[in-house]
């Protein structure tokens, strides 16, 4: 079955670490996003791309990092200059602007990362 | 800026009634909606979309409502069970930056 994989599932991080968080994709769609939770919040947008080798800043990109180096995978690192990088991080994808279902958004199921 | 507004951090509603769940937003140019629902721990999954062309879309339990004029729209779930207790995310599409409303939270007492 199609979907996106995002892992690991859990991660612990101490202070000052950089930390990357793995997204996959195989639903050959052109466009993904990574989208950050905290507690009562709701989804922020921290980058997103729409076609390989191009990505662009969302509403809170400061301390991330990301790359798009082949289509099924956008992972996203989280700097030691992220100043509160405790939270729910979640991929996902769409098939792209211009194609059918663009505005639908596939997410995996999200990767905890907590900072000790 | 294409803002969507959640103005309900949460609602409770009594299981087999009806829960409406609101959504305002500002600038006119992208008139597409879908809304979301979000369990914890989990990404959240698509439920139901409206465009511009339409003013109700009905799918089973839910529907949602799209007011042009006042820039508003609601989701209706009716009857109320519940498993549709979540998170409720309504969305803006017809932009490559896709933002999410900050959410409801639904709770269906039993």
């Amino acid at each position: 079955d199609g979907g996106i994989t995002q892992s690991p599932k859990y991660l612990f991080r101490k202070e000052g670490q950089n930390v990357t968080l793995s997204c996959e994709q195989n639903l050959n769609h052109d466009a993904m996003y990574w989208y950050r939770q905290d507690p009562g919040q709701g989804l922020r947008l921290i980058y997103y791309s729409q076609i390989v080798n191009d990505f662009q800043k969302g509403d809170i990109a400061e301390g991330y990092s990301v790359s798009r180096e082949k289509k099924e995978s956008f992972p996203l690192t989280v700097t030691s200059a992220q100043k509160n990088p405790t939270a729910f991080y979640l991929c996902a994808s769409t098939p792209g602007q211009g194609s059918s279902g663009a505005n639908v958004l596939t997410f995996g199921a999200g990767s905890r990362l907590t900072v000790l | 800026d294409q803002q969507v507004k959640q103005n309900s951090p949460s609602l409770s509603v009594q299981e087999g009634r009806i829960s409406i769940l609101n959504c305002d937003y500002t600038n006119s140019m992208f008139d597409y909606f879908l809304w979301y629902k979000k369990y914890p721990a989990e990404g959240p999954t698509f439920l139901i979309s409206i465009s511009s062309i339409k003013d109700k879309n009905e799918d089973g339990r839910f529907t949602v409502f799209l007011n042009k004029s006042a820039k508003h729209l609601s989701l209706h779930i009716v009857p109320s069970q519940p498993g549709d207790s979540a998170v409720y995310f309504c969305f803006r599409g017809g932009n490559e930056k896709l933002t999410f409303g900050t959410g409801t939270r639904l709770t269906i007492i039993p």
